[in-house]
């Protein structure tokens, strides 16, 4: 079965509204997260990443919170502007599943200027 | 600079011709992954190498072949190409399996 769940296909906001991000994920140990974001006509790019070490990623405002009790690890900003319109991916690396990257499906974000 | 570049940007094939997609990386990385993006299933991992010379199968092999020959140079290789192989590929390189993965810009690839 999935490894990650994202169960938002498409987010629609309004500059300035909140964004939350839903990502759960499945593992039997405790995983490296990560979200990538990805632009029109781009490759994805790292956004932030997450260890059992520092437990929450900041970065251009965003934030994730790793939730272990509740394997979840959300993805939030307080106010979005519309150049953050693009594809967010929720991503882990696990040492038993080989360390290989395993992706979310994916969320589009539009941000309505 | 790009550090993580790929060869052709878009692709036509026919069913059944042969298929080289081409990446190139001035990252020093030891690792180099190929992905493959579809509507609905993100990004899906097909090969990936850690070292030159060696390649890995990762969770979607089938129809597709790697080559390493260079820790700069990772090639996806499609044999026999198909219509269920028309996607966008991505290549990527780390320098260790849960770092950071930089992505190339894609290959878009049609088979007709």
């Amino acid at each position: 079965g999935d490894s990650v769940t994202q169960k938002q296909g498409q987010v629609t906001l309004s500059e300035d509204d909140f964004l939350f991000i839903n990502c759960t994920y499945s593992t039997t140990t405790y995983p490296t997260l990560f979200w990538y974001v990805q632009y029109p006509g781009q490759g994805p790019q790292l956004l932030l990443k997450v260890t059992t070490a520092n437990n929450k990623g900041i970065s251009r405002g965003f934030e994730a919170t790793y939730d272990k009790g509740t394997t979840s690890f959300h993805l939030q900003k307080a106010s979005v502007q519309e150049s953050d319109s693009a594809v967010y991916f929720c991503a882990l690396v696990e040492r038993n599943m080989g360390y290989k990257l395993t992706f979310g499906t994916g969320t589009s974000l539009l941000v309505d200027p | 600079e790009a550090a993580v570049t790929q060869s052709p940007r878009s692709k036509v094939a026919v069913t059944g011709g042969k298929v080289t997609l081409s990446c190139h990386q001035t990252n020093n990385h030891d690792y180099m992954y190929w992905y493959r993006q579809d509507t609905g299933h993100g990004l899906r991992l097909i090969h990936y190498s850690y070292v030159a010379d060696s390649t890995e199968k990762g969770d979607i092999p089938d129809g597709y072949k790697a080559s390493r020959p260079s820790q700069e140079n990772f090639s996806l290789i499609l044999e026999l190409a198909s219509l269920s192989q028309t996607a966008v590929y991505f290549c990527a390189s780390s320098g260790t399996p849960d770092a950071e993965q930089f992505f190339g810009p894609g290959t878009r690839l049609t088979v007709l």
